[in-house]
């Protein structure tokens, strides 16, 4: 069975200040991880996928992601926020060995403050 | 190049009416999916198909809700006897679903139904 979970519902932070939003993940299998961006009245977008290559991942727009077997974890973040950041992220956990499944997180929301 | 399209993009039901939402993936794209989206949480995994199969419909929450991808590309939602709670944002992915790839699913803008 997988779950993710995204610690905080909500993340507000001053523009040109880091972003830190957290996910947990929990897979029997070899997970796959994804983070998602909703932005209003828009699709969901890829930001970036983990694969087994490299736990450090890099994704669009400088967001990052570390990936960390001994925490189960999978958080995403940016040196700096800029105030097009201010969407809905989600942790996504699934797919490829785990099944054909795909789990979302509930998301985060993040608040970008001039 | 074209994204994946989802129709219509709003739909206002009846309670008991029968609704049918559409999905035209990606060309080429092996894999799709079915998500519902409730207001202010995460998508929800519906059903799974790898061309015409339907390889995973444990996410369907009841038998009143059936999909179908007869050729292996267009997709259908159906939904029969809608109730209020079937309100949500119906969203649709598709994928190229390699074998041992990480792929990436591509979004529909999705199609919200309002039950009333």
């Amino acid at each position: 069975a997988q779950s993710v979970t995204q610690l905080d519902s909500h993340v507000s932070v001053s523009e040109g200040t880091p972003v830190l939003l957290r996910c947990n993940y929990s897979s029997s299998y070899s997970p796959s991880l994804f983070w998602y961006v909703q932005h209003p009245n828009k699709g969901l977008q890829l930001l970036l996928k983990y694969t087994s290559a490299a736990t450090l991942v890099k994704g669009i727009n400088g967001f990052e992601a570390e990936f960390k077997k001994s925490e189960t974890s999978f958080h995403l973040t940016k040196p700096s926020a800029h105030m097009s950041d201010a969407a809905e992220y989600f942790c996504v956990v699934g797919g490829a060995t785990g099944g054909f499944k795909t789990i979302f997180g509930a998301g985060t929301r993040l608040f970008v403050k001039a | 190049g074209a994204g994946v399209s989802q129709s219509p993009r709003y739909k206002v039901a009846k309670r008991g009416q029968d609704v049918a939402l559409r999905c035209d993936p990606i060309s080429g794209h092996v894999s799709l999916f079915w998500y519902q989206q409730a207001l202010g949480q995460g998508p929800e995994f519906l059903t799974y198909f790898q061309n015409e199969a339907q390889l995973d419909k444990s996410g369907l929450p009841s038998d009143r809700f059936f999909a179908e991808r007869p050729e292996g590309s267009v997709s259908t939602l159906k939904i029969q006897r809608t109730q209020q709670e079937d309100s949500a944002v119906y969203l649709c992915a598709s994928s190229l679903r390699r074998e041992g790839d990480y792929n990436e699913q591509f979004f529909g803008p999705g199609t919200r139904l309002t039950v009333l």
